[in-house]
């Protein structure tokens, strides 16, 4: 029972241009969000996160929309870079559990 | 500012024998999550310390696994026995306790091959 889930297992944008990933979750208890990106042989490393009282969250060139009544939530960059390339993980807690739980990842691959 | 640090990053070893992770959290930080990153289930919790108190081990898979936090900056996650099942990175997180962010940061890995 997959309660975070991202269905594109990989996403290509030309450098510039914007990219979209997105993650949608089941669990309604789910309050924090989190985008995490991960290197090959590295740890992920926190992104960006948005609270469920919010909609929206902005960080230079990382925004992190959330859609509650769809359970949706979409990570936009832009503009796109090289170094952007990387897996993507989605991330989500609810109410009084400190566990995260992870989406199964996005392969973003931005081309030069 | 040291990050999480995680050792070995490797480590090679045959079925039945013990196998020991080491974690030691940002300073400061008062948790501490251990996850097991697999192509089949992907970042999984395995347990999660709060001050030092195991609080929740629903994730560990049986009783091949322990994991202890004798004191705020040192953590340790075992396996004995061993089994090739177990091949997995496994990463540990810390955090500070915090309502309103209560982000997770990761150490870079332990990448375990189980022969």
């Amino acid at each position: 029972d997959q309660q975070v889930k991202q269905n594109s297992p990989s996403l290509s944008v030309q450098e510039g241009r914007i990219s979209i990933l997105n993650c949608d979750y089941t669990n309604s208890m789910f309050d924090y969000f989190l985008w995490y990106k991960k290197y090959p042989a590295e740890g992920p490393t926190f992104l960006i996160s948005i609270s469920s009282i919010k909609d929206k969250n902005e960080d230079g060139r990382f925004t992190v929309f959330l859609n509650k009544s769809a359970k949706h939530l979409s990570l936009h960059i832009v503009p796109s870079q090289p170094g952007d390339s990387a897996v993507y993980f989605c991330a989500a807690r609810g109410g009084s559990a400190r566990q995260l739980t992870f989406g199964s990842g996005t392969q973003l691959t931005v081309l030069p | 500012d040291a990050g999480v640090i995680q050792s070995p990053r490797h480590e090679v070893t045959e079925m039945g024998q013990e196998v020991t992770l080491r974690c030691k959290p940002i300073s400061g930080h008062n948790s501490l999550f251990w996850y097991r990153q697999t192509m089949m289930r992907g970042l999984e919790l395995l347990i999660y310390f709060n001050n030092n108190v195991p609080i929740d081990d629903s994730g560990m898979p049986e009783d091949r696994f322990s994991a202890k936090m004798p004191n705020a900056s040192f953590s340790t996650l075992k396996i004995q026995p061993s089994e090739p099942r177990d091949s997995a990175v496994y990463f540990c997180a810390s955090s500070l306790q915090d309502p309103s962010t209560d982000t997770q940061y990761f150490g870079p890995g332990t990448r375990l091959t189980v022969l």
